[in-house]
């Protein structure tokens, strides 16, 4: 199994310019999830999904869109960059069922100039 | 709401000594918590996990963590630091949503 697969690994935009990270797994989990990472700010969650065609906002969602027509794909969409966007940016999956334990991707880092 | 807190967003140990990560959460129901583990420029790792069936949590690479109700904490701890042990640990509640500490960079000193 491949499990949390994200591209790209690094990206630089432009203000205004739009994008989307692509975030897919092979594990069947129900429940996806995108977070960003800023220095001594943890991971704040963007959106979240438990389920193909259900997705709701999470901590910070505003500036982003996601869709999920599918059990594996889960895209994060900016819809016009600004530079409070640049960080790393994290999808992770889970299980329904169960303890909620996160499968993490490797990351995108993402800087917009 | 449920909130997680790590006290420290550095350690600093000698290579052999104690490692101890400080770890307080606040949730409504029982909860289920976590310990991950980020190596630089990679995703986080599960080093352990907290689900009602033991308070003391056993993980990878030697470490364990505590769940103590009472004191709502679940530090982690491991005897004997290694070099390879270096990396920013984050603590973290789930129930249906995840919620994160703002994480514990953790330095080991030769």
């Amino acid at each position: 199994n491949a499990g949390v697969t994200q591209t790209p690994k690094f990206q630089v935009l432009k203000t205004g310019q739009s994008m989307t990270l692509q975030c897919a797994q092979d594990m069947n989990h129900e429940y996806m999830s995108w977070y960003r990472q800023d220095p001594g700010m943890g991971l704040r969650l963007i959106h979240y999904s438990v389920g193909a065609g259900i997705t709701d906002q999470g901590e910070v969602p505003n500036g982003y869109n996601v869709s999920r027509s599918t059990t594996e794909d889960f895209p994060l969409r900016l819809l016009s960059a600004a530079p409070s966007q640049t960080s790393v940016y994290f999808c992770a999956s889970s299980y329904r069922r169960g303890t909620y334990e996160q499968y993490f991707g490797p990351g995108t880092r993402l800087t917009v100039t | 709401a449920q909130s997680v807190t790590q006290l420290g967003s550095h350690v600093s140990v000698s290579e052999g000594a104690l490692v101890l990560l400080r770890c307080n959460y606040s949730s409504s129901v029982p909860p289920y918590l976590f310990w991950y583990v980020q190596y630089p420029n990679q995703g986080l790792q599960l080093l352990l996990k907290y689900t009602s069936a033991a308070t003391l949590v056993k993980g990878i690479n030697g470490f364990e963590a505590e769940f103590k109700k009472s004191e709502t904490s679940f530090h982690l701890t491991k005897p004997s630091a290694h070099m390879s042990d270096a990396a920013e640990y984050f603590c973290a509640v789930s129930e249906v949503k995840s919620t994160f500490g703002d994480g514990t960079t953790l330095t080991v000193k030769p």
